[in-house]
């Protein structure tokens, strides 16, 4: 099993630019997270999704859209980027309950 | 309580010696708790876990404690090796969503 893997690794856009994260579990898990880590900084929650079709915000979610239209798919839209989302964007996935959540190896992301 | 737009925390600690890191959680309806730890470039580990219906769980070298009354929650790693060198982050769980604590930098003196 590959786990929660995240693509690209890194990128650089310009201002105003748009992207899209991708994140794909095959862990059959039910929740996803999307979270952002500053330098030096702990992690914010953007986005999470219950299951395909359903996703609700976090403490962060201004400048970011997600969708989930299939369980193992739960990708980040960035529409206009902005120097202030310049980040380590990680996704994650568990599964119902009282289970841990599993990361991907983040997308280092760099707004100029 | 987490203090946003500070740096993390740092923790040193003498090679061999106990580690006690320790985490305020801000949510009373959290109902699961978690510890992971992240390596410098990676994503976070799972350490260890709780429910809110426990106040103590043990693993291999790592207890978790749970305070309720306080909302504090605390990690300890016995005899603590340089591979423990990491910063490591309690995470709260309500319902669906799972949010995270400052975190804490441990760094293993030789």
């Amino acid at each position: 099993n590959a786990g929660v893997t995240q693509t690209p690794k890194f990128r650089i856009l310009k201002i105003g630019q748009s992207m899209t994260l991708q994140c794909a579990q095959d862990m059959n898990h039910n929740y996803m997270y999307w979270y952002r880590q500053d330098p030096g900084m702990g992690l914010k929650l953007i986005y999470y999704s219950v299951g395909a079709g359903i996703t609700d915000k976090g403490e962060v979610p201004n400048g970011y859209n997600v969708s989930r239209s299939t369980t193992e798919d739960f990708p980040l839209r960035l529409e206009l980027a902005a120097p202030s989302q310049t980040s380590v964007y990680f996704c994650a996935s568990s599964y119902r309950g009282y289970t841990e959540a599993f990361f991907g190896q983040g997308t280092r992301l760099t707004v100029v | 309580g987490e203090s946003v737009g500070l740096h993390l925390p740092t923790l040193s600690v003498q090679e061999g010696d106990n580690s006690i890191i320790n985490c305020a959680y801000s949510n009373s309806a959290s109902d699961y708790f978690i510890w992971y730890k992240q390596e410098s470039g990676k994503g976070p580990q799972f350490i260890i876990d709780i429910r809110s219906n426990m106040d103590k769980r043990q693993g291999q070298r790592v207890t978790v404690l749970l305070n309720k009354t306080v909302k504090h929650l605390s990690l300890q790693i016995a005899a603590t090796q340089p591979g423990d060198s990491a910063v490591y982050f309690c995470a709260e769980k309500e319902n669906e969503k799972l949010t995270f604590g400052t975190g804490t930098r441990l760094t293993i003196i030789p």
